[in-house]
């Protein structure tokens, strides 16, 4: 099965630009998911890797190391509502549909 | 409604009784996934449906856990003779095709409570 691991809170400053990492086993991988979930609400897809390198959407960009089992949500000019726990998830095993999520980690913006 | 729906939003029941959620999954959309997220836990995989088949039900903890989805759409999950350790959210996902690479959009989920 998969195995991922994420900080579990983390602080940034409104305006400022912030890194969540996420490691995962590379056996079976299958590209790479994150999600951000507001409290009380379902989580959101936010992108997904299944090559190596940078991949950018507006103010959120995703990397993916397929031979590191490392990912990175990238988020630049925070605002007071990316406030959220992000997700990253894979699938658990080869072929798989399951998704394995990560614990989250829980963003908290700063003014 | 564009979004997966799920109902009810909250539920309440007592240790012992039956509960069913429901879930109606985006239009058209092929696969469908219940999961189980404890407070401040990423969500666990119970169940998986393609179409009206359930390919997929490693995750259900016990067989008190029971989900359909008999035509294919609409998907309900039931508990029997629920416990204290059954509370949590219980969210339901679906995605367009099958694969592991589609994305999955989520409904609010049902947080269920047993007292």
């Amino acid at each position: 099965g998969q195995n991922i691991d994420q900080p579990t809170e983390m602080t940034a400053t409104e305006g400022a630009i912030v890194q969540i990492n996420c490691t995962y086993q590379t056996s079976g991988f299958n590209g790479l998911f994150w999600y951000q979930q507001h409290a009380g609400e379902a989580p959101t897809f936010l992108s997904y890797n299944v090559l190596d390198g940078l991949e950018e959407k507006g103010r959120f960009s995703s990397f993916l190391s397929r031979s590191k089992g490392y990912s990175y949500l990238l988020l630049k000019e925070l605002q007071m509502k990316d406030s959220a726990s992000y997700l990253c998830a894979g699938p658990s095993g080869a072929g798989s549909y399951q998704l394995t999520f990560g614990k989250g980690t829980k963003l908290s913006v700063i003014p | 409604g564009a979004g997966v729906s799920q109902s009810p939003r909250y539920k309440v029941a007592k240790r012992g009784q039956d509960v069913a959620l429901r879930c109606d999954p985006i239009s058209g959309h092929v696969s469908l996934f219940w999961y189980q997220q404890a407070l401040g836990q990423g969500p666990e995989f119970l169940t998986y449906f393609q179409n009206e088949a359930q390919l997929d039900k490693s995750g259900l903890p016990s067989d008190r856990f029971f989900a359909e989805r008999p035509e294919g759409s609409v998907s309900t999950l039931k508990i029997q003779r629920t416990q204290q350790e059954d509370s949590a959210v219980y969210l339901c996902a679906s995605s367009l095709d099958i694969g592991s690479n589609q994305p999955q959009h989520f409904g609010d989920g049902t947080r269920l409570s047993i007292l």
